[in-house]
């Protein structure tokens, strides 16, 4: 069964500063993997996504996550956070069956952005 | 572009009552998946569609129910509505194959008092 972690609950970076949001993922083969962002009582955004090819995925709003199959991991990356970047962010991965299926989600990270 | 429309975007029910959450999914999407969210937790996947038909179960009550139409649209039907249901309910819609990845509708709040 696929499953994904997010070690850190809560990250709290200055404005300026660079962030990276750990995720990693258990499956069986290499799946296919996102990073979704929420604004408190709102819907979920796709940032990026990974199905195959280059390892480097570039996504919206300045953020990039790298797949490291030896790791097991995807982490998404900003080099300068914006005050606007405070929101709640989830990685979730998905079977790469070649057919659309359900996306199993970590628990989350809570990014706090300080000025 | 158009995107996953959810309706309506905030409900509230009494304990015991019935609700219909309604999903319009992207056009030429073919997938429709509806999750639920509650405060503080991740996404929980409840019960997807592959062109009309149920492709797919996770921990949906037996008290819920759902339907994708010939038009792809999907409902999802609550039934003795407890208030442990409260929480936000997306749905989402994919590609064949899900490679454009999953757009996600702006979810409806529901609220069971």
């Amino acid at each position: 069964a696929q499953s994904v972690t997010q070690p850190d609950i809560h990250i709290t970076v200055s404005e300026g500063a660079s962030l990276e949001l750990r995720c990693n993922y258990s499956y069986g083969a290499t799946p296919y993997l996102f990073w979704y962002v929420q604004s408190p009582g709102q819907g979920l955004q796709l940032l990026l996504k990974y199905f195959s090819g280059d390892t480097l995925v570039q996504g919206i709003k300045g953020f990039e996550a790298e797949f490291k199959r030896s790791q097991s991991s995807f982490n998404l990356r900003k080099p300068s956070v914006h005050w606007s970047d405070a929101a709640e962010y989830f990685c979730a991965v998905g079977p790469n069956t070649g057919t659309a299926s359900k996306l199993t989600f970590g628990t989350g990270t809570r990014l706090q952005v300080t000025l | 572009a158009a995107g996953v429309i959810q309706s309506p975007r905030h409900l509230i029910k009494e304990k015991r009552e019935t609700a219909t959450l309604k999903c319009y999914p992207i056009p030429r999407h073919d997938t429709v998946y509806w999750y639920q969210q509650g405060p503080g937790q991740d996404p929980q996947f409840l019960i997807s569609f592959y062109e009309k038909m149920q492709s797919d179960k996770g921990s949906i009550p037996d008290r819920f129910s759902a339907q994708q139409f010939s038009d792809y649209h999907s409902e999802l039907n609550m039934s003795s509505l407890e208030l442990g249901d409260s929480a936000l309910y997306f749905c989402a819609s994919s590609s064949p194959r899900g490679r454009n990845g999953y757009t996600f509708g702006s979810g409806t709040r529901l609220t069971v008092v």
